[in-house]
């Protein structure tokens, strides 16, 4: 076990709907990332968040979105959802903070499934 | 970030010693080699990190030459629980600002 809770681990839903994936990060990370994974793919970056601001972006669609709150949790929003958009959507946490790089602590992910 | 390169898949037989080898010709000072083991529908696990050298855990071993443009994974005596796709990053001293996993190399461990 991680310590990274991604709710719900599964979701289905209809093109154009809108979704929001939640991440709970490991207690006393500042910082979480969340990772699109399509079939057979590596992962994407998407967006990263410390401290209750955005960090860096990645290649996330002007269709997503995502917000870390003041307890820390994240939020991943993915709106006008289109077939392409089924993946494992994964977030981590990590603590961010010092000279030296640190671990990644990843969740079990979302299955987004769009039909 | 310097982009790295590694094989796609890799086979090995159980009890084997495995050497996986990344290279990441771009390297900057601060930048860690990070290694990662993801199962199937299963967020990445880190595996090991290392900057220069040698380093040893309790599951890999990795080394770095001094030019550190590559790496090499060893995993000892696999088995095949180790069947996996493993990932060669290079992460930024600080944080995984901006880190993309490629597609790895995908390990099937054969008994």
């Amino acid at each position: 076990d991680s310590g990274v809770t991604q709710t719900p681990k599964h979701l289905i839903t209809a093109t154009g709907q809108r979704v929001t994936l939640r991440c709970s990060p490991r207690s006393g990370d500042l910082s979480v990332y969340w990772y699109q994974q399509s079939l057979d793919q590596g992962l994407q970056f998407l967006i990263q968040y410390y401290n209750g601001e955005e960090r860096a972006k990645g290649n996330i669609l002007e269709r997503f979105s995502a917000q870390q709150f003041p307890d820390l949790h994240s939020e991943l929003n993915l709106s006008s959802l289109e077939l392409g958009d089924s993946a494992l959507y994964f977030c981590a946490s990590s603590v961010a903070n010092g000279p030296e790089a640190t671990e990644a602590f990843f969740g079990q992910g979302t299955r987004l499934t769009v039909v | 970030l310097a982009k790295t390169t590694q094989p796609i898949s890799m086979d090995s037989y159980e009890g084997q010693e495995v050497n996986i080898t990344c290279s990441h010709n771009n390297i900057a000072t601060n930048d860690y080699i990070t290694w990662y083991q993801q199962f199937p529908s299963q967020g990445p696990r880190f595996i090991i990190q290392g900057y220069k050298t040698k380093v040893t855990n309790e599951v890999a071993s990795l080394f770095i030459p001094a030019d550190r443009k590559s790496s090499t994974l060893s995993l000892p005596r696999v088995s095949l629980s180790d069947t996996a796709v493993y990932y060669c990053l290079v992460v930024r001293s600080g944080g995984y600002q901006k880190v993309t996993f490629g597609t790895g190399t995908k390990l099937q461990v054969i008994p």
